[in-house]
C-alpha cells in the first residue's frame, strides 16, 4: 500500500524557517518524481514543486521560488521541503504527492499544517 | 494557465447526474499528443484524491459513474448518478504547462 507520511508543520513567525519532512512506502520511491502541494485555509490546491528521480533537477511555482528549497533522500525515502523568508501569505497544508507518468500526482499524504503567524 | 471551473456550487439530489465544467486559458495539449488535465475529488476533511487522468482515464478504484471528457481548452467531469458519498470538493488540474495549476474547486452537496 502506498502510503505518505508528512511532519514539521507547526507555527512560526514571519520572516522565519521550517522544513518538512515526508516518508514515503509501499512503492519504489527512487523511480518516482514526487511533488509539493499546499492549501490554504478553506481555499483551494495550488502545486508548490516538483523534484526528479535522483534529486537533481527541481521547479517551483514563482510565489516561493528562491525561498523553497526540495530535496529527497533514497536511504531514507524521504522528501524534504526547505521553507525560508515565510510570510503570511504560506499559511497553508503542505501535502507531499507522488507524481505520476501523466504529468499528474497520484498519492497524497496526509497534510501537514504550516501557520505564519506572529 | 488559468483553470476556471463552473459551476463553483452544485447542489445535486441523490440519484441525480452532475457535471463539472473546467475551462483552461490555454490549450492543454503537450508536445506528445497527450493532454494532461486531471480531476481530483476531497471529501470534507480528507486529502484529494485522484479520478481522472489525461482527461478520461479513470484510476483504479474509481466507480464508472464518475468519467471525464473534452478536449483543447473545454473539459468536464460527470458522475451519472450521485451518491451521499460523492459530496465534496473537486478540482482540475492540468499537468501540460509549468507551472501545474487548479481550478478553484466546485462543491458538491446533496440538496
Amino acid at each position: 500500500e502506498v502510503q505518505l507520511m508528512e511532519s514539521g508543520g507547526g507555527l512560526v513567525q514571519p520572516g522565519g524557517s521550517l522544513r518538512l519532512s515526508c516518508v514515503a512506502s509501499g512503492f519504489a520511491f527512487g523511480n518516482y518524481w514526487m511533488s509539493w502541494v499546499r492549501q490554504a485555509p478553506g481555499k483551494g490546491l495550488e502545486w508548490v514543486a516538483n523534484i526528479n528521480t535522483d534529486g537533481s533537477a527541481t521547479v517551483y511555482v514563482d510565489s516561493v521560488k528562491g525561498r523553497f528549497t526540495t530535496s529527497r533522500d533514497y536511504t531514507k525515502n524521504s522528501l524534504y521541503l526547505q521553507m525560508n523568508s515565510l510570510t503570511a501569505e504560506d499559511t497553508a497544508v503542505y501535502y507531499c504527492a507522488r507524481a505520476t507518468g501523466e504529468n499528474s500526482v497520484d498519492y497524497w499524504g496526509q497534510g501537514t499544517l504550516v501557520t505564519v503567524s506572529s | 494557465v488559468v483553470l476556471t471551473q463552473s459551476p463553483l456550487s452544485l447542489p445535486v439530489t441523490l440519484g441525480q447526474p452532475a457535471s463539472i465544467s473546467c475551462r483552461s486559458s490555454q490549450g492543454l495539449v503537450y508536445g506528445d499528443g497527450n493532454t494532461y488535465l486531471s480531476w481530483f475529488q476531497q471529501r470534507p476533511g480528507q486529502s484529494p484524491r485522484r479520478l481522472i487522468y489525461k482527461v478520461s482515464d479513470r484510476d483504479s478504484g474509481v466507480p464508472d459513474r464518475f468519467s471525464g471528457s473534452g478536449s483543447g481548452t473545454d473539459f468536464t467531469l460527470k458522475i451519472s448518478r450521485v451518491e451521499a458519498g460523492d459530496v465534496g470538493v473537486y478540482f482540475c488540474m492540468q499537468g501540460t504547462l509549468w507551472p501545474w495549476t487548479f481550478g478553484q474547486g466546485t462543491k458538491v452537496e446533496i440538496k
